[in-house]
């Protein structure tokens, strides 16, 4: 089965904190993209990354950075210094090398002034 | 490059009307033509997906169908809308790399 689980539903953080928003896939495919996309208020989804099941390099961007771990099935996202603006619900999801994709629920992540 | 245009952005309809969201892609040609709903606070669920004219994959079974009468556009459809019909509906096409989401379509079935 294929599967994308965020079980953090909401998180609230105050400005400047740091932020961890985790990502657990299930795939028996050994080809696959993990991504992650951003869907402030107003509704469109924002891509963010895309990593593919070769390539564990973690990557930085700014102040948003992801760790892939194949052995845990993990692709978690953290923001470092969070900004109001990061306010959004961020979505991960996988791409199992076919014409789906398959996405988490979501967290919804608030942060504070 | 290429753009994907959603409308409309806000839709009220009334229960047992008919509805039709629409969807065109630019600057790509044959691609992977998706329609996915969310409901309030949910996550999204794929409901149709295209590979090419004509061809519609249905992913779960329910009130609406999809066409894709034209290689860059996709229309959702119903024939009478129930109230479990609202949510957020997006359009989007993938280049197997990145999938690229329209701007949504909210549905209020009143």
């Amino acid at each position: 089965a294929q599967k994308v689980t965020q079980a953090q539903t909401e998180i609230s953080v105050v400005e400047k904190e740091d932020v961890t928003l985790d990502c657990v896939y299930e795939t028996r495919d050994t080809t696959y993209y993990l991504f992650w996309y951003k869907q402030p208020p107003s509704g469109e989804l924002v891509f963010l990354i895309r990593r593919n099941s070769f390539d564990e390099q973690n990557e930085i961007s700014g102040r948003y950075s992801w760790n892939f771990q194949k052995s845990t099935s993990s692709f978690n996202f953290t923001i470092t210094a969070s900004q109001v603006v990061d306010s959004a619900v961020y979505f991960c999801a996988l791409n199992p090398g076919t014409y789906k994709y398959i996405f988490g629920t979501g967290t919804r992540l608030k942060v504070l002034a | 490059s290429q753009t994907i245009h959603q409308w409309p952005a806000t839709l009220v309809q009334p229960v047992g009307s008919p509805l039709s969201l629409e969807c065109t892609v630019e600057g790509t040609s044959n691609p992977n033509l998706y329609w996915y709903r969310q409901a309030a606070g949910r996550g999204l669920q794929l409901l149709f997906y295209s590979v090419g004219i004509g061809q519609i994959s249905s992913e779960v079974p329910q009130n609406l169908s999809a066409s894709r009468p034209q290689d860059r556009q996709f229309i959702l459809s119903s024939k009478k809308l129930l109230l479990s019909d609202s949510g957020f509906y997006l359009c989007a096409w993938n280049d197997r790399a990145e999938a690229f989401f329209g701007q949504g379509t909210r549905l209020t079935v009143v």
